[in-house]
C-alpha cells in the first residue's frame, strides 16, 4: 500500500505570494491533518479534516486555509507569505475519526520564503 | 495550558546501552499518548502508543514506552541501543475532550559506536 504521498517537495517563493500544497492519504484513510515544522517552534499542528469537514485548528493566522476532497485528498493554501513562513509541512493520514489512532506521516514540503 | 516537555534537546548513548528518552506532559483527564520518529529528510514515524491498559507499551524497532500516571510522564526506553537509532523523537499528546494534539520540541538522540 502506499504511503502518504505530498507535492510539490520544494518550494520556493518570494513574500506576498500565495501557495497550495498538495496531500494524498493512504488508501482508505479518511482523517488528514497538517503540521508545521520548524527548527525554533518544532511541530506545531494546523488543521485536521475528517470527510470534507475541518475537525480541528490550530493557532495559526486565516492566511492558512485548507480543504479536503471527496477522495479525502486535501490541499492547503497559504496567502501573502511571510519570510516566517518557511518551514516543513507535514501531511499525516489515520485510519478513522477515532482520537487514538496514529497518524502516518508524508516526507513533508520544504517551503522557503525569500 | 496544554504542554508536553521534552527537557532533553540531544541525548547521546554508547552503543549497547541502554537508551531513556524522557517526556512528560500537562494535559487534563487520560489523554492519548504517542512517540513518533523522524530519520533525516523524512516524515515522522510512529513507534508505539498508550490509550489504556498496561502501563508499558512495547512498539516497532524494540522500543517500549512507560506510561506513569502520577508523574504524568511517558518515558521512551530500549535495552540495547543501535547506531541505527539515531534520529529526532518526537512525544505527541491528544486530549480526548477537545482532541487537540500536541507534540513535543523533539529530542535528538546521537548513539555512539
Amino acid at each position: 500500500k502506499a504511503g502518504v504521498t505530498q507535492t510539490p517537495r520544494y518550494l520556493i517563493k518570494t513574500r506576498g505570494q500565495q501557495v497550495t500544497l498538495s496531500c494524498s492519504p493512504i488508501s482508505g484513510h479518511r482523517s488528514v491533518s497538517w503540521y508545521q515544522q520548524t527548527p525554533g517552534q518544532g511541530l506545531q499542528f494546523l488543521f485536521e479534516y475528517f470527510s470534507e469537514t475541518q475537525r480541528n485548528k490550530g493557532n495559526f493566522p486565516g492566511r492558512f486555509s485548507g480543504r479536503q476532497f471527496s477522495n479525502s485528498r486535501s490541499e492547503m493554501n497559504v496567502s501573502t507569505l511571510e519570510l516566517g513562513d518557511s518551514a516543513l509541512y507535514l501531511c499525516a493520514s489515520s485510519l478513522a475519526s477515532d482520537r487514538y489512532n496514529e497518524q502516518f506521516f508524508g516526507p513533508g514540503t520544504r517551503l522557503t520564503v525569500l | 495550558a496544554q504542554s508536553v516537555a521534552q527537557p532533553e534537546d540531544q541525548v547521546n548513548v554508547a552503543e549497547g546501552n541502554p537508551l531513556t528518552v524522557k517526556c512528560t506532559y500537562s494535559v487534563s483527564g487520560n489523554p492519548y499518548l504517542f512517540w513518533y520518529v523522524q530519520y533525516p529528510n523524512r516524515g515522522l514515524q510512529f513507534l508505539l502508543k498508550y490509550i489504556t491498559g498496561d502501563n508499558l507499551v512495547k512498539g516497532s524497532y524494540g522500543f517500549e514506552a512507560e506510561f506513569n500516571k502520577s508523574q504524568t510522564s511517558f518515558h521512551l526506553k530500549k535495552p540495547s541501543a543501535l547506531v541505527s537509532d539515531s534520529a529526532l523523537y518526537f512525544c505527541a499528546v491528544r486530549d480526548r475532550r477537545d482532541d487537540k494534539i500536541i507534540f513535543g520540541k523533539g529530542t535528538r538522540l546521537h548513539i555512539l559506536p
